[in-house]
This record gives structure tokens, C-alpha cells and sequence, in this order.
């Protein structure tokens, strides 16, 4: 079975400075997808950023980021220029590449929450 | 275009009773899923449909049952509320097909005492 671990239950960054937030996976899969996931205080899950296993370069949005290490099966997320609007829980999920029995199921990690002081 | 949506918002329950928390989806996507989420243990399946017409066990589909009865519409029912399932209840859909991508509902608190 598929796990993701985030070994980070909390994080803290001053607002204007980077942090990165560390996942690692397990899997047997060559074929699959790595997400971050934000949710704020109202609880909604927001999709930030997504990589698919079999693109070598690092998947950019804006001012985030991702190392991916296949072999080291390890996905990181860097956020640049950190904002207050960047304060909440942050979710590292793991998908089969759809298909077949697989049907697009998330496996997440649980969570780090992530601080940002002005 | 309202995406995911659920109903309701917030829920407390007495142990024992029963309820149904409905999630309806308007972006013609054909697999729709029900995950809980717990301190610490991040979101885990419950139960998930690939299509109309089909439903499948997740991870944690203990307590639960859940309908699909129409492409929108896919509910989860608890018929006799346990106050280890005081959790928060997230619906999400996907296009289907090789897309990944799901789209997540605002969730449902609920609280068993």
C-alpha cells in the first residue's frame, strides 16, 4: 500500500522569507502524481501545485515550488516570498496515475501547519 | 458554476441517530469520493464511486454506506452515529479518465456525542 509521510507537524516563516515543507512516499508505482494541497481557516482544500512522476523538471506555480527525487521518492514544497495569505495546513497526496482499478484515489499525508509572522 | 457542494455545513448528532450528508457536483465529472479527516491522519477514503452507477470501499468504510444516485449526486449515510466518527466530511469529484485532478466540496463538521 501506498503511504506519505510529513514528518513536519509545524512550520514557521517570517512573512518576505522562503520555507520548505518535506513529504516522502512510498510506492512500487513508476507511473503516478504528487500534490500539495492548501486549507486554510475555512477548511476548503485548494490545489497548489502538482507534479507527474514521469516529468524530470520540478513542477512551478508562481511562488511555489517543487524538488521531486523519484528515487529518493521524496517531493518537497518551497514557498518564495512567503505572504499571511500563505498561513494554513498544508497536505502532501499521492496518486495512481488514473486508470485501470486505480480510479484517481488520494493518499495524504497528515498535514503540516504552516505560520507566517509578519 | 458552484463546483462541489455539500450540505450541510455543520451537524451534531446524538449516538445512535442516523443522518445522511449529501454532496452534489456540477461539472459533468464522472468519480466522486468521500474522505474524513482527523487530527493528525491528514484525509482518508471512505468510499468512493468510478462512475454512475458504481460505489467501492476505501480505506475506512466502517459505519458508513453510500449511494451514487445520479452522475451529480453521490451521498454518505451513517446509520447509527458512533462518536469515533466525529470527523470532518469532505466530498470531492474527478473528470475521470487519465485526469487526476479532484475538486474538493467546503466539508461537512460533525460532531457525535
Amino acid at each position: 500500500a501506498q503511504t506519505v509521510t510529513q514528518s513536519q507537524p509545524e512550520m514557521s516563516v517570517q512573512e518576505a522569507e522562503t520555507v520548505t515543507l518535506s513529504c516522502t512516499y512510498d510506492t512500487s508505482e513508476s507511473d503516478y502524481y504528487l500534490f500539495w494541497y492548501k486549507q486554510p481557516p475555512s477548511r476548503q482544500m485548494i490545489l497548489v501545485i502538482r507534479q507527474e512522476a514521469y516529468k524530470q523538471q520540478n513542477a512551478t506555480e508562481n511562488r511555489f515550488s517543487v524538488n521531486f527525487q523519484k528515487a529518493a521518492k521524496s517531493f518537497s514544497l518551497k514557498i518564495s516570498d512567503s505572504q499571511l495569505g500563505d498561513a494554513a495546513m498544508y497536505f502532501c497526496a499521492y496518486s495512481i496515475r488514473a486508470g485501470g482499478t486505480s480510479y484517481g484515489k488520494l493518499t495524504f499525508g497528515q498535514g503540516t501547519i504552516l505560520t507566517v509572522h509578519p | 458554476n458552484a463546483g462541489v457542494t455539500q450540505t450541510p455545513k455543520f451537524q451534531v448528532l446524538k449516538t445512535g441517530q442516523s443522518m445522511t450528508l449529501q454532496c452534489a457536483q456540477d461539472m459533468n465529472h464522472n468519480s466522486m469520493y468521500w474522505y474524513r479527516q482527523d487530527p493528525g491522519m491528514g484525509l482518508r477514503l471512505i468510499y468512493y464511486s468510478a462512475s454512475e452507477g458504481t460505489t467501492d470501499k476505501g480505506e475506512v468504510p466502517n459505519g458508513y454506506n453510500v449511494s451514487r444516485l445520479n452522475k451529480r449526486e453521490f451521498s454518505l449515510r451513517l446509520e447509527s452515529a458512533a462518536p469515533s466518527q466525529t470527523s470532518v466530511y469532505f466530498c470531492a469529484s474527478r473528470l475521470g479518465g487519465k485526469t487526476n485532478e479532484q475538486f474538493f466540496g467546503p466539508g461537512t463538521r460533525l460532531t457525535v456525542l
